[in-house]
């Protein structure tokens, strides 16, 4: 089953904007986290938002939670070509007892 | 340094057989996972470990099976009944409530 699912699923942008990418979820949540992967690499965490907070930020990345919608946000501010990767959100059910279902990704590709 | 180290980076599997992926950590981490991953896709969990001889199935547990004998060791067996084991195995490990720390992945291919 999927719980996350991310929008858009690739994503162009040049170096110096900012890229953002969505994941909306079904079922309540403990926690939702955000994940980067480089091709053909294991996936690397970045950001952990638990479900009594809104906004967290971390460097160049803010990531944002609405319960109500079920949704997040992930923004990337100032993109450099290393940020060239796969983004997945994952979400922490409150009935699964820690265990993370992953969405489908979003490409992002960062053209120099 | 800690980390997790998953063995070996490329397998490949001839039909029938069954081959077995090494996943190791040394971070003291209680709960490790499986997780298998197709071309463009997300993650699929297969099985997880919360803590040392016991795990549970995951969402597609079917054709694989798993021990936990030490609480560094999660290895995965992908048995002949799986039929379509093609894929990039990740293996990750955590505190309860905490981010995942992952392995570097082994791509099991089927010749």
């Amino acid at each position: 089953s999927q719980q996350g699912e991310e929008d858009p699923q690739a994503l162009s942008i040049q170096e110096g904007e900012n890229a953002t990418m969505n994941c909306s979820y079904k079922t309540s949540i403990n926690n939702l986290q955000w994940y980067r992967q480089n091709s053909g690499r294991g996936l690397v965490h970045l950001i952990l938002i638990r479900s009594n907070e809104r906004e967290k930020h971390s460097g160049r990345l803010r990531v944002t939670l609405d319960t109500s919608k079920k949704s997040s946000s992930l923004l990337i501010t100032a993109s450099r070509a290393a940020d060239t990767a796969s983004y997945f959100c994952a979400t922490d059910e409150r009935a699964a007892g820690n265990k993370l279902t992953f969405g489908g990704g979003t490409r992002v590709l960062v053209k120099p | 340094d800690g980390g997790i180290t998953q063995s070996p980076k490329y397998l490949f599997r001839k039909e029938g057989q069954n081959v077995t992926l090494s996943c190791e950590q040394n971070l003291n981490h209680d709960a490790m996972y499986w997780y298998r991953q197709d071309p463009g896709q997300g993650l699929r969990l297969i099985y997880y470990s919360q803590i040392v001889n016991d795990f549970q199935k995951g969402d597609i547990a079917e054709g694989y099976s798993v021990s936990r004998e030490k609480k560094e060791s999660f290895p995965l067996t992908v048995t002949s009944a799986q039929k379509n084991p093609t894929a990039f195995y990740l293996c990750a490990s955590t505190h309860k409530g905490a981010g995942y720390t992952f392995g570097s992945g082994t791509r099991l291919t089927v010749v």
